[in-house]
């Protein structure tokens, strides 16, 4: 198993300027999230999904998009990137039994954004 | 709402200390799941424990222990004798039951020097 990939590993972007973090896992997991890291502030959820075609907002959606059409894949979408989302983007993944996660989440290696 | 406080924001020891890592939650959950990260310098998140409320038994893994105690809602990890490869940031978090998200803490920069 490759366990959770992100891709790509670093992007630079212009404020305004779109783009598509990748997320995939090969674990069948029912459950995915996005975090972003940012000094100081530890890891903080952006949305999640806890199956095909059901997603939810977590603490700091704004700004960002979701999707879910695969149990494998969950992109994370900024429309019109702002220097605020200037982060370290993690995507995790675990497993997900009637709704609630039962099971450790495990991360990808993570995006480093820069939105100048 | 739950959180997680880390108060010690940078750690730094010699190899071969013994050095822990304080971490207290709040939840008004009765059941909820303890967790520990380790980010070292490479960026990436690896899981090292999860620990179910209802289960206070102390944990020891080579040199790491986790000592969870839910009278002081306190759940520590301590490193005996650090090696250098230990150097990391180091994170608890917190997912109550009825939550469908991890609450981190702001996270423990461990540096240990030869």
């Amino acid at each position: 198993n490759a366990g959770v990939t992100q891709t790509p590993k670093f992007q630079v972007l212009k404020t305004g300027q779109s783009m598509t973090l990748q997320c995939a896992q090969d674990m069948n997991h029912e459950y995915m999230s996005w975090y972003r890291q940012d000094p100081g502030m530890g890891l903080r959820l952006i949305h999640y999904s806890v199956g095909a075609g059901i997603t939810d907002q977590g603490e700091v959606p704004n700004g960002y998009n979701v999707s879910r059409s695969t149990t494998e894949d969950f992109p994370l979408r900024l429309l019109s990137a702002a220097p605020s989302q200037t982060s370290v983007y993690f995507c995790a993944s675990s497993y997900s039994r009637g709704g609630s996660i039962t099971d450790t989440q495990y991360f990808g290696p993570g995006t480093r954004l820069t939105v100048l | 709402a739950q959180k997680v406080t880390q108060a010690q924001t940078e750690i730094s020891v010699v190899e071969k200390e013994d050095v822990t890592l304080d971490c207290v939650y709040e939840t008004r959950d009765t059941t909820y799941y303890l967790f520990w990260y380790k980010q070292p310098p490479s960026g990436e998140l690896v899981f090292l424990i999860r620990r179910n409320s209802f289960d206070e038994q102390n944990e020891i893994s080579g040199r790491y222990s986790w000592n969870f105690q839910k009278s002081t809602s306190s759940f520590n990890f301590t490193i005996t004798a650090s090696q250098v490869v230990d150097s990391a940031v180091y994170f608890c978090a917190l997912r109550p039951s009825s939550a469908r998200q991890l609450t981190f803490g702001s996270g423990t920069q461990l540096t240990v020097l030869p």
